[in-house]
């Protein structure tokens, strides 16, 4: 069965650095979705993809936030200068044109010191 | 404000026990509700959606209601199993095509 899969499983950077977090959604979907979950918190929103743009994005998602989808399979989420409070689990999701459905990947863990 | 309410926070059940999980919400148009399951350190994964128009939809041994009127729903689990050891997760659309509020969920322990 096809799933969305995220590299890497965990990732430990320094505050300041930069960080990319890969996910390859499956491969007929169109729309993406990046989310995160601090640890013992909810899930929340970061953002929307569709047709190559943003179509939309919560308050989270301030400058030092950029989504990409270089390529015909990958969609990476960028933060330009990790804080502290970055530290999450991020999730990439995707669905298909007409389904409501999302699936979500296993997600990053991001540790940021 | 949309919220998404769960209670309770955590559960622990016996192998074999039902459970139910409560989920209130305020989010305005409604679009659909849904269920998700969490493992520890994994994606959340469907259980149900539910429309406006549904009140009740089973997925084996999870059963989830909607009271669209009072915006409520319900997962209830029969027989559990060790496996049902999760995060359960309510999550309300909005609008047709919205972003989802989230639950805080509620975390489920089967023990032996």
């Amino acid at each position: 069965e096809p799933e969305v899969t995220q590299t890497p499983s965990h990732q430990v950077t320094q505050m300041g650095q930069e960080v990319i977090l890969r996910c390859v959604p499956i491969s007929n979907h169109l729309y993406f979705y990046w989310y995160r979950q601090i640890l013992g918190q909810k899930v929340e929103f970061l953002v929307s993809f569709y047709n190559n743009e943003i179509s939309e994005k919560s308050e989270i998602f301030d400058d030092q936030f950029s989504v990409e989808r270089p390529d015909g399979s990958n969609f990476t989420l960028k933060i330009r200068s990790t804080k502290l409070e970055d530290s999450a689990m991020y999730f990439c999701a995707s669905r298909s044109r007409g389904s409501d459905e999302q699936y979500f990947g296993p997600g990053t863990r991001l540790t940021v010191t | 404000k949309n919220q998404v309410e769960q209670s309770p926070q955590s559960l622990i059940i016996l192998e074999g026990k039902n459970c139910t999980l409560q989920c209130n919400y305020t989010v305005s148009p409604f679009s659909n509700l849904r269920w998700y399951k969490q493992d520890t350190g994994r994606g959340p994964v469907s259980l149900t959606i539910m429309t406006f128009s549904e009140n009740t939809k089973s997925n084996g041994r999870y059963t989830a209601t909607l009271d669209a009127d009072t915006k409520q729903s319900s997962l209830h689990i029969t027989a559990s199993q060790l496996s049902d050891s999760a995060s359960y997760i309510c999550v309300v659309r909005a609008d047709s095509w919205g972003k989802f509020q989230f639950g805080a969920g509620t975390q489920v322990v089967v023990t032996p």
